[in-house]
């Protein structure tokens, strides 16, 4: 497996509150996405980052921020929790974009929201 | 609009039969197109993309630009084949937008 850890594995929290999922790469990778994976949606892009500092919004970014302060860590969000956002949570990384080039998975994420 | 569909959410063969997951796709332009799985219990990876040209544990897919298709066949299907399977197309935004995904099956 990639070099690619997301913590914690699982958390189950309640509606309101704040939460924050980190994924750590030991690859270098400029670029890192989070996706959520949902039954009959497939997997869903949140946020990438293509840089330090460097972050952008993807398909279903409401109610979710990132950050990125270092190359290995990015940071997602929940500034204040709901249900709709239990989910499975994937981060992924790239060295680059173009090209058809590999995006390398985490284990993923379980957050149930209740 | 750029669109990929799966429209299969599972798909059931026995051990042996021939295989095909299918995948069309929305896009204006030349595509880049993938085909990711998941096994059970393991990470999300890639299986082939269409540039390649190759074949993976047995798996091919051609891309069709006239019925803009991407469909993943195995002649004979094994038992550890099954996983959930995920269509994915490069954007022109340059990232990955996936399909809803297709859960394989093999039956022994």
């Amino acid at each position: 497996d990639a070099g690619i850890t997301q913590s914690p594995r699982h958390k189950v929290t309640e509606t309101g509150t704040p939460v924050t999922l980190r994924c750590h790469q030991t690859e270098n990778h400029r670029y890192m996405y989070w996706y959520r994976q949902d039954p009959g949606h497939g997997l869903r892009l949140i946020h990438y980052s293509y840089g330090v500092k460097d972050t952008d919004k993807g398909e279903v970014s409401d109610g979710y921020s990132v950050s990125r302060s270092k190359t290995e860590d990015f940071l997602l969000t929940l500034e204040s929790a709901t249900s709709s956002q239990t989910s499975v949570y994937f981060c992924a990384i790239s060295e680059y974009e173009a090209g058809g080039h590999e995006q390398y998975f985490g284990p993923g994420t379980r957050l149930t929201v209740t | 609009a750029q669109r990929v569909t799966q429209p299969e959410k599972l798909l059931s063969v026995f051990k042996g039969a021939p295989v095909e997951l299918k995948c069309n796709y929305s896009y204006s332009g030349s595509p880049e197109l993938f085909w990711y799985v998941q096994y059970s219990r393991q990470r999300l990876q890639l299986l082939l993309r269409h540039i390649s040209r190759e074949s993976i544990k047995g798996f091919t897919a051609d891309l069709n630009k006239g019925e803009t298709s991407f469909h993943l066949k195995k002649p004979f299907a094994q038992e550890e084949d099954s996983a959930m399977y995920y269509c994915a197309l490069k954007g022109n935004t340059g990232k990955l937008i996936f399909g809803q995904g297709t859960t394989l099956q093999v039956k022994p």
